[in-house]
């Protein structure tokens, strides 16, 4: 079965400050395709960020980053500069396990930016 | 250019009662995503379009559910007799073909079942 787990519930974080949430996966796919999104009280789905499995390099989106690594199934976000607009859950994805294209989505993160 | 449409926004029912959620996806995008979130808890897949081919119904959760897509373009999520438990929110996505291709979300239909 696929599967993408956040073990923090819950963190919060003071403005301009560093945060880091971790994701971890299970695949036993090659090539697959690993997604970050924020869904603010608004509850739209955003985008946050989104690393290809074959590429070492570690995608980066101005302020939003991501620490890949491979062999521990490990995806992490860091979120620079903290902002109060940040404040959202975040959910890790993942796409391509099992030769299926359904995006399968952990459990999520409650982020909150403290002023 | 426009995102994904879900209506309704809002919809309460009563225990028993059919009901219909419509999503309305980008254009040109060949891949369709419904999903349901219950409160606080993550995305749960329900049942995955591409184009022509035979839809993934893997994720619903009973034969209560079923969903359509027509013309590969509107697609229609139907919950027959309504449960309590099925109180929600029902999220459609769609994107372009292609593992790496981004899903967009719609804002969803928040289900409610007195």
């Amino acid at each position: 079965a696929q599967t993408v787990t956040q073990s923090q519930p819950e963190m919060s974080v003071q403005e301009a400050e560093t945060v880091t949430l971790s994701c971890t996966y299970d695949t036993s796919e090659s090539n697959y395709y690993l997604f970050w999104y924020k869904q603010p009280p608004s509850r739209q789905m955003i985008l946050v960020i989104r690393q290809e499995a074959y590429k070492q390099q570690n995608a980066t989106e101005n302020r939003f980053s991501v620490n890949f690594q491979k062999a521990a199934k490990s995806f992490s976000l860091k979120i620079s500069d903290s902002q109060l607009g940040d404040t959202a859950m975040y959910f890790c994805a993942s796409r391509g396990q099992g030769g299926s294209e359904k995006l399968v989505f952990g459990k999520g993160m409650k982020l909150t930016v403290n002023p | 250019g426009a995102g994904v449409s879900q209506s309704p926004s809002n919809k309460v029912t009563e225990k028993g009662k059919d009901v219909e959620l419509r999503c309305d996806p980008i254009s040109g995008h060949t891949a369709l995503y419904w999903y349901r979130q219950s409160l606080g808890q993550g995305l749960e897949f329900l049942i995955y379009f591409q184009g022509n081919s035979a839809p993934d119904k893997s994720g619903l959760p009973s034969d209560r559910f079923s969903a359509e897509r027509t013309g590969g373009s509107v697609s229609t999520l139907t919950i027959q007799r309504t449960q309590q438990e099925d109180s929600a929110v029902y999220l459609c996505a769609s994107s372009l073909s292609g593992k790496g291709s981004p899903l967009h979300f719609g804002n969803g239909t928040r289900l409610t079942v007195t």
